[in-house]
């Protein structure tokens, strides 16, 4: 079952433009969403997140807009550059997690990739 | 940023031996992670760690996987006997509190001949 689906697998956008970045959840219970960046090679890395009492959370070229009714988000990064070219993924967890802990279910990642 | 180190970077094994995969994380976190990603998939949660305990398990963290933090050194994890399944990259990662940032390391590559 996946918990944590994320559309399109791969998107190509030219430099300048906006890229979106789609994301649904099924567990009411997540109420932390967070946006992880990987390179080639690399760990994945904290990009920006949200939690459900917010619908808007924006970090520089960074924005994601969040739909709790819906169980839907999206993370959109505005005048893309070559350097975004990378997998992003959505997570969410739910607190009260086993001793407070955070488990992290991931998407499937969407592989963005941004032409010059 | 707060870095994870793992070791080694990439670990070629036999089918049916043993591997350790070493996880060095932030000094001050309590939470502690791994992680399975195959090739372009996603990333699929194994295991929490928190006070010397497992917390929390998924269906892939299989009986031949364990985990410890030996007085507060690598967090481990082991693979007894390893699997044609389990090549794949293993992501460690710590948090400072349960519902806190990950960071994550850089992987391992594991593959098993």
């Amino acid at each position: 079952q996946q918990q944590v689906r994320q559309s399109p697998q791969s998107l190509t956008v030219w430099e300048g433009e906006t890229a979106i970045l789609n994301c649904s959840y099924e567990n009411s219970a997540f109420d932390y969403f967070p946006w992880y960046q990987q390179f080639p090679g690399e760990g994945p890395a904290l990009l920006i997140a949200i939690r459900s009492v917010s619908d808007k959370k924006e970090d520089g070229r960074f924005t994601i807009f969040f739909n709790k009714r819906e169980k839907k988000l999206s993370l959109h990064i505005t005048d893309s550059q070559p350097g975004d070219s990378a997998t992003y993924f959505c997570a969410a967890s739910a607190k009260g997690g086993q001793g407070g802990s955070a488990k992290l279910i991931f998407g499937e990642g969407t592989k963005l990739t941004v032409s010059s | 940023g707060p870095k994870v180190l793992q070791i080694p970077s990439h670990q070629i094994i036999d089918m049916g031996q043993m591997v350790t995969l070493n996880c060095d994380p932030v000094s001050n976190h309590l939470y502690f992670y791994w992680y399975k990603q195959i090739l372009g998939q996603q990333m699929e949660f194994l295991v929490n760690f928190y006070n010397g305990k497992v917390m929390e398990k998924s269906k892939l963290f299989k009986d031949q996987f364990s985990v410890e933090r030996p007085d507060g050194s690598y967090f481990t994890l082991k693979i007894q006997p390893t699997a044609l399944e389990d090549s794949a990259v293993y992501f460690c990662a710590s948090s400072f509190l349960g519902g806190d940032t990950l960071y994550f390391g850089a992987g391992t590559r594991l593959s098993v001949l």
